[in-house]
């Protein structure tokens, strides 16, 4: 069956701390691999799509990188403003996404 | 504001009655999906439509449930004899199929549904 596990379930930053979330999968058949925020309250906000293997996407303060098995949101000097869940999600031979339940980042400064 | 709404944002209901939500997908979006979340979990998938038709259905979208997106433009999903458990955020999203390449799906704000 096709699954996907996130790593930590909770993680508190100071300002300027770098860390990573994981994001481990099974599936068969990948067709793309998608990172999301959530505010609280809100609806996932698209970040990034990884389509193979070895690939790399970043967006400001954010790194997102693909191996084989698994996925990793790099987050280089955090702000307050980077608090908020992060939700990975997989596609695979069905067209509807399967998320792991998400990364819940708390920075302070 | 061009992106996916939802309407309403927020819905109070009693046990047994039924509900309504509305998406309006992006413009150009030719796939719609919706999706349940709960406290402390990933969204889960529910139905998808291409245009108009129905493609899929989840195991979770149980007889009580059913959405129609009759123009290929905006959705509904109707609950009835609504249940305490089906309390949740009601999410839509939207894509643009590509015969080659990958469908970013985007969110909209949700449907908070609480059943009394």
């Amino acid at each position: 069956e096709d699954q996907v596990t996130q790593s930590p379930e909770a993680l508190r930053l100071q300002e300027g701390e770098s860390s990573s979330l994981n994001c481990s999968y099974t599936v068969s058949g990948l067709r793309g691999l998608f990172w999301y925020r959530q505010d609280p309250g809100k609806g996932p906000e698209f970040l990034f799509t990884l389509y193979s293997a070895g690939e790399e996407k970043e967006k400001e303060r954010l790194k997102a990188t693909l191996t084989k098995k698994e996925s990793f949101l790099h987050i280089t000097a955090p702000k307050p403003e980077d608090s908020a869940t992060y939700l990975c999600a997989v596609q695979a031979r069905r067209t509807a996404l399967i998320f792991g339940k998400g990364t819940t980042l708390s920075v302070s400064s | 504001d061009t992106g996916v709404s939802q309407d309403p944002r927020h819905k109070i209901t009693k046990r047994g009655q039924n509900v309504t939500f509305r998406c309006d997908p992006i413009s150009e979006h030719n796939r719609l999906y919706w999706y349940r979340q709960t406290l402390g979990q990933g969204p889960e998938f529910l139905t998808y439509f291409q245009n108009e038709a129905q493609l899929e259905k989840s195991r979770l979208l149980s007889d009580r449930f059913s959405a129609e997106r009759p123009k290929g433009s905006f959705s509904t999903l109707e609950i009835q004899r609504t249940e305490q458990g089906d309390s949740a955020m009601y999410l839509c999203a939207s894509s643009y199929n590509r015969v080659r390449g990958y469908n970013e799906q985007f969110f909209g704000p949700g449907t908070r549904l609480t059943v009394l």
